[in-house]
């Protein structure tokens, strides 16, 4: 068991600009959450799935954003068309299928729109 | 639309005080969990509490979870430079959602 992975730590991008983000959850976990966070807040849920089915969806996720898990293993989320107001730091989180179980984050990736 | 206010949002105290954090919503909760969060990672599990009413401690750290499941308190006892960081409370299982809801969070400096 390594932990949630994601991938990049950082990425800087000029606003107009596509990004996207990776996340490899606990392996044995079937779901798994994305969130964004700005500096000194709570993270704010974006999306959340349960295997492959993306069953959840923040009205804060507009339609720049979208998010895949297509075999229930991994994760993207992307953001086409950045603006300055996307950057934050984007968490993923996994956890297993039991009631009330904590979940497990990734370190994060920070995301800089210039 | 289902909010966690955290109190206080700032405290900086002198090691060896005493502290109390509160959550506070308007929605009731199956769960409530409390993280800790480190500068440029990800939050820490520090506790799951579950039951109206229940207290539970991890070493100087007491967690407990409103009667009606609607509020939790984090209390630290003789804080340390060890416990700064910044403190989430998040709730789950509220009817009609999957999501962890976030709390505003505290942010904690113990100074030496």
């Amino acid at each position: 068991d390594t932990g949630v992975s994601q991938d990049p730590r950082h990425k800087i991008t000029k606003r107009g600009q596509n990004v996207t983000f990776r996340c490899d959850p606990i392996s044995e976990h079937n779901r798994l959450y994305w969130y964004r966070q700005t500096l000194g807040q709570g993270p704010e849920f974006l999306t959340y799935f349960q295997n492959e089915a993306q069953l959840e969806k923040s009205r804060l996720l507009s339609d720049r954003f979208s998010a895949e898990r297509p075999k229930g293993s991994f994760s993207t989320l992307e953001i086409q068309r950045t603006e300055q107001g996307d950057s934050a730091m984007y968490l993923c989180a996994s956890r297993a299928g039991a009631t009330n179980e904590k979940l497990f984050f990734g370190s994060g990736t920070q995301l800089s729109v210039l | 639309t289902q909010l966690l206010e955290q109190s206080p949002q700032f405290l900086s105290i002198q090691e060896g005080e005493n502290l109390t954090v509160y959550c506070n919503s308007s929605s009731v909760f199956s769960s409530l969990q409390w993280y800790r969060q480190e500068p440029g990672e990800g939050p820490v599990l520090l506790v799951t509490v579950v039951t109206g009413g229940e207290v539970k401690k991890l070493k100087r750290l007491t967690f407990q979870f409103g009667d009606a499941r609607k509020d939790s308190s984090l209390h630290i006892t003789a804080a340390q430079p060890g416990d700064t960081g910044l403190y989430l409370c998040a709730g789950s299982g509220s009817s009609g959602t999957y999501k962890y809801i976030f709390g505003t969070g505290t942010r904690l400096k113990v100074l030496a």
